[in-house]
This record gives C-alpha cells, sequence and structure tokens, in this order.
C-alpha cells in the first residue's frame, strides 16, 4: 500500500459523459500527477499539480481538466467522454519533485 | 521528446533461468525507475537508479544504469512463479515519468 488513495476503483458510463476521479496524495506529499494506462497508448502522464498550481502538463485532452485544492488532494475531470477514454487512471503523489508512489488507480469504462 | 524503449516486449522463462530486461532512453535523464504491475493493479517501485553505474538488488532481480549508453538492464537470476507480471522501465523527463512499453514476464514450471 503505498499510502495514495483513489476513488472510485471503478467507474462505468456511456459516451457523452462527464466524470470526476478523485486521488488523495501520501501525508505530506506536495505534488500529484496524473497518468493514463491504455493498451493502445500504454501508460502516460497526464498533468502535474504541485501545492495547488499546475507545474507540467502532458497528453491531456482539452475535454480533460484538474485541480489540486487546499488540502492537497486532487481530481480529474472528463468529459464529453468517447470509448477511447476507457483505461486505467493512475494518480501518483511526491515530497516534490522526486519518486512518485502511485495509487490504486480507478478503471473507466466508457459504453 | 524523450523516447524510452524496452526489449523485449514479452519474455516467457522457464523457471531457474536467467534472463534480462533491456531499457534504452533517448535523452538525458537524472534518475530511471523500474516498476513491477500485476494484471488490474497498481505500479509498484523496484528500483530507483540516480548515477552512472547503479546497481541495486533485491531478491532475484538487480538493476543498473549506465548513463552514458542511456541504458538500464534488469536482469531475473533463477526466475520463480512469482516473478510473473508486467515491469515498466521509467525516465524521469522534467517534472513526469516517461514509461517504456513494458514486458510482460511469464515464468514457466
Amino acid at each position: 500500500d503505498s499510502g495514495v488513495t483513489q476513488t472510485p476503483k471503478h467507474l462505468i458510463t456511456a459516451t457523452g459523459q462527464r466524470v470526476t476521479l478523485r486521488c488523495s496524495p501520501r501525508s505530506g506529499d506536495l505534488s500529484v500527477y496524473w497518468y493514463q494506462q491504455s493498451l493502445d497508448q500504454g501508460l502516460q502522464f497526464l498533468i502535474q499539480y504541485y501545492n495547488g498550481e499546475e507545474r507540467a502538463k502532458g497528453n491531456i485532452l482539452e475535454r480533460f481538466s484538474a485541480q489540486q485544492f487546499p488540502d492537497l488532494h486532487s481530481e480529474l475531470n472528463l468529459s464529453s467522454l468517447e470509448l477511447g477514454d476507457s483505461a486505467l487512471y493512475f494518480c501518483a503523489s511526491s515530497v516534490a519533485f522526486n519518486e512518485q508512489f502511485f495509487g490504486p488507480g480507478t478503471r473507466l469504462t466508457v459504453l | 521528446e524523450l523516447k524510452v524503449e524496452q526489449n523485449p516486449l514479452f519474455l516467457s522463462m522457464q523457471e531457474g533461468k536467467n534472463y534480462t530486461i533491456y531499457c534504452n532512453y533517448s535523452t538525458t535523464s537524472d534518475r530511471l525507475y523500474w516498476y513491477r504491475q500485476d494484471p488490474g493493479k497498481s505500479l509498484e517501485s523496484l528500483f530507483v537508479l540516480l548515477s552512472n553505474g547503479a546497481v541495486k538488488q533485491e531478491g532475484r532481480l538487480m538493476a543498473s544504469l549506465d548513463t552514458k549508453a542511456r541504458l538500464s538492464t534488469l536482469h531475473i537470476t533463477a526466475a520463480v512463479h512469482d516473478l510473473s507480471a508486467t515491469y515498466f522501465c521509467a525516465v524521469e523527463y522534467g517534472n513526469k515519468l516517461v514509461f517504456g512499453a513494458g514486458t510482460i514476464l511469464r515464468v514457466k514450471s
């Protein structure tokens, strides 16, 4: 158990819908990262927040957005969902910009 | 942009045999990580390699880093069934990790 928690564990929804994935970092960690894992794209970095501020952006679609709140938890919002958005979404956290510890993931299925 | 290549992508091994997974990357980086992932599960950190010539060992797994060659290896000694999983290398690039495609390891008894 890495100490990073993610909810929900599974999410099944329909195309066109919007969902929110939640992540709580390890105690003391200020950085939160979001990754997407899919069969065709592998593991891809989406976005990073440090102490509430966006610090790095990867291959994140415009339909996706994220934020980190004052209590340091983070949410990833996915809207206008498409079949291709079905994937495992991981959150990771680190103290600053060092070793990242991964949460259990949220499996999103878009039907 | 940083590219990370792993090979092989699939490895079927007999118990008791040795093998090596290779991870090549295209741009200088400060850190390289190896992770293990069981089906449907999260990523478990195995090794963090910080400098040229770094070698770390844990049980039957040993990882090394050659920053000049931009190459890391994960060596498996006397494989056992419990090592069956997918292994990823990841290279730190800016504030993010860039992952290889992963190596699916199956150890047959």
